[in-house]
């Protein structure tokens, strides 16, 4: 069935990049996306990229799509303490002509001074 | 912007207790969602709904869960004797749907629920 896998936890330095990454299974998904979790909050659409889109640039984020190896990222140039959250990728899943989302765990991003 | 709202946003009660998750989507979507996501764990799919009816449900959406739309405004998700595992943040999402433009799902706050 369809999965999506990140990796947990990273931590970086204000002003640095970030760079979130994710791997799925199902290459028939059309959308992509990208979800920020702020603690005791909802989940946010940060971004998401067509399947049929390598690149997506959105003022400080940008979205790389390598379809050939199900691979998904999501950069944070100049990352700022208010970009510590979770950051969710998602693909999504056409099931009986019905649309659903695929959700990975989580990548906990830590921002330090 | 419209946003969709979920009450209340914390609920806590006793095992075996019917509890009713309340939503409101955004008022022009067509398709309606509930996810949850326990402490830790991934979000997971639990219902669609459209037109009036489940379009697709999860494993966990076993028969102590239901959804309604009662009028053209509330989604609503019930769970008819809750368990201590029925312990999670419960998300409702609603999508315009229409086409490649309306992909993008809309999440509420949640409701994070407690089964003591």
């Amino acid at each position: 069935g369809e999965d999506v896998e990140q990796s947990l936890f990273l931590s970086v330095r204000e002003g640095d990049s970030s760079v979130i990454n994710c791997t799925y299974t199902d290459s028939s998904s059309t959308y992509l996306y990208w979800y920020k979790q702020e603690p005791g909050a909802g989940l946010q659409l940060l971004t998401y990229i067509f399947s049929n889109m390598d690149m997506k640039q959105d003022q400080r984020l940008t979205v790389l799509l390598n379809k050939k190896d199900k691979h998904l990222s999501l950069r944070i140039a100049d990352t700022q303490t208010g970009d510590s959250a979770i950051y969710f990728c998602a693909e999504s899943a056409i099931s009986g002509g019905y649309n659903k989302l695929i959700f990975g765990a989580g990548t906990r991003l830590a921002v330090h001074p | 912007e419209p946003e969709v709202t979920q009450t209340p946003s914390h609920q806590v009660t006793q095992m075996g207790q019917e509890v009713i998750l309340r939503c409101v989507p955004i008022s022009n979507h067509l398709y309606f969602y509930w996810y949850r996501q326990i402490l830790g764990q991934k979000v997971e799919f639990l219902v669609s709904f459209y037109n009036n009816e489940i379009s697709e449900k999860s494993e966990i959406f076993d028969d102590q869960f239901s959804v309604e739309r009662p009028d053209g405004s509330n989604f609503t998700l019930k769970i008819r004797s809750t368990k201590l595992e029925d312990s999670a943040m419960y998300f409702c999402a609603s999508r315009a749907g229409g086409g490649a433009t309306n992909e993008k799902l809309f999440f509420g706050s949640g409701t994070q629920l407690s089964v003591l």
